[in-house]
């Protein structure tokens, strides 16, 4: 099937220091999610890209949809403790549809 | 508005017994996709209902099945539970036009089979 791969697995960081994940895929998709978990709830929705090439910020995050289709990345800019979670990126197929393929989810901590 | 809600929230069953889990969508929302989230295979697809009927379909047996009411509301059965059934159940609501896809989560449903 479909898969996404998604890195790094995990990171530890500082507070302050930004961070900076991808998905990839060896497939074209026409929209890409990004999604933050944390641990006992469902993921929340953070940003969504619909155009190849798109850049869009949610305060301190950044994503962008890349040109080939196949990828795409988040940033998130000086970190705080609060960011702590899993960040999984996600793909839905074309047209109107609620079935999503998600990355396998980078692990990210955050020392105070 | 509120958000989708998912019910129970915990839930202990034996092997060989059957479980329903509940799904409340956004109001207006039509769309309900449902998830298995485990450490070893991550997030994986279900179904998708839409209009009460079911639209797509994950790669899971045939012990995985679901519903949609009217009201959009969701239900999903699974019957004979296996000890690997274990799993956060997520359910997804969703406008789902062309100019929209966008995937909002319940809390899940932790199911633990003994």
């Amino acid at each position: 099937g479909q898969q996404l791969n998604q890195s790094p697995q995990s990171m530890f960081i500082q507070e302050g220091e930004d961070v900076s994940m991808n998905c990839t895929s060896s497939s074209i998709f026409n929209t890409w999610l990004w999604y933050k978990q944390e641990p006992g709830e469902g993921p929340v929705l953070l940003i969504a890209l619909y155009k190849a090439g798109e850049l869009t910020s949610n305060g301190r995050l950044t994503a962008q949809f890349g040109i080939t289709r196949k990828d795409s990345f988040l940033n998130i800019s000086a970190s705080i403790p609060s960011d702590v979670g899993i960040y999984f990126c996600a793909v839905t197929y074309g047209g109107a549809t609620n079935k999503l393929i998600f990355g396998t989810g980078t692990l990210l901590a955050v020392q105070p | 508005k509120a958000g989708v809600t998912q019910t129970p929230r915990y839930l202990i069953k034996t092997r060989g017994q059957q479980v329903t889990l509940s799904c409340s969508p956004i109001s207006g929302h039509r769309s309900v996709s449902w998830y298995q989230q485990t450490p070893g295979q991550g997030l994986q697809f279900l179904f998708e209902y839409f209009s009460e009927t079911q639209r797509n379909k994950g790669n899971f047996p045939g012990r995985f099945s679901g519903r949609q009411f009217s009201n959009s509301r969701s239900e999903m059965n699974v019957s004979t539970l296996e000890l690997g059934d274990s799993a956060l159940y997520l359910c997804a609501s969703s406008l789902v036009d062309l100019m929209n896809t966008e995937a909002f989560f319940g809390q899940g449903t932790r199911l633990t089979v003994v």
